[in-house]
């Protein structure tokens, strides 16, 4: 199973909503990643956890709140956001080690806030 | 600092070989990956190069200078359903394992 799998798809919500996007793996894989990628540009690193510990957080504003609750899955809680979030978030995971390690990407959620 | 440059955009003609470059200056090197995305999809692994070469696989190879900080992506026998951005991203080492991602080159396949 090469398959990371993110729910859900799409979502709409206001200023003032709280929401989480889910994101899962089962290849056995130790780093999850959180990324935010706007139209026609690269994706931008949000979060990595390494085994089940956040290791890099990118300056990211605290009302996106990471979550990484076994080495499956990965959370990411949003609250208050911005009209300026809407973008597409993905969830990636890869080996950890000296490798290179190629990285596994979800669907994603495509997320609006109005 | 790290940078990655690619081009942003390159056109070709469906059936064609093209090639999407991609240059580095980064304080450390262990690998670099090239991922294919349509839009409004995930990035898919395409390829990696860790030495010095071309890495075949079917219609898409990569090619890597270490010295001088360069890989390109060449695609063969283009199709429509090429069209798409290609990303390349380069592993710094040094312990780290996560990848810094250049800008994307957008390829566009005409009939």
């Amino acid at each position: 199973d090469t398959e990371v799998t993110q729910t859900p798809k799409h979502l709409v919500m206001g200023m003032t909503n709280k929401k989480s996007l889910k994101c899962e793996q089962h290849m056995g894989h130790r780093a999850m990643y959180w990324y935010k990628q706007k139209a026609k540009k690269p994706p931008e690193l949000m979060f990595v956890y390494s085994y089940e510990k956040l290791s890099i957080n990118e300056s990211v504003p605290s009302r996106f709140s990471p979550e990484c609750p076994n080495s499956s899955l990965l959370n990411l809680h949003l609250h208050a956001l911005q009209p300026e979030d809407s973008a597409l978030y993905l969830c990636a995971s890869s080996q950890v080690g000296t490798g290179p390690y190629e990285q596994y990407f979800g669907p994603g959620t495509r997320l609006t806030v109005t | 600092g790290q940078s990655l440059e690619q081009p942003s955009e390159v056109t070709a003609v469906e059936g064609a070989i093209v090639q999407i470059n991609c240059t580095y200056q980064t304080s450390g090197f262990n690998g670099l990956f090239w991922y294919q995305q349509h839009a409004g999809e995930a990035p898919t692994f395409l390829s990696y190069n860790v030495l010095d070469g071309l890495e075949e696989k079917g219609r898409f190879s990569s090619f890597l200078s270490r010295s001088k900080g360069y890989s390109y992506l060449l695609l063969k026998e283009l199709q429509m359903k090429d069209s798409a951005s290609y990303l390349c991203a380069v592993i710094l080492g040094g312990g780290s394992y996560i990848p810094t991602f250049g800008r994307g080159t957008s390829l566009i396949v005409h009939p």
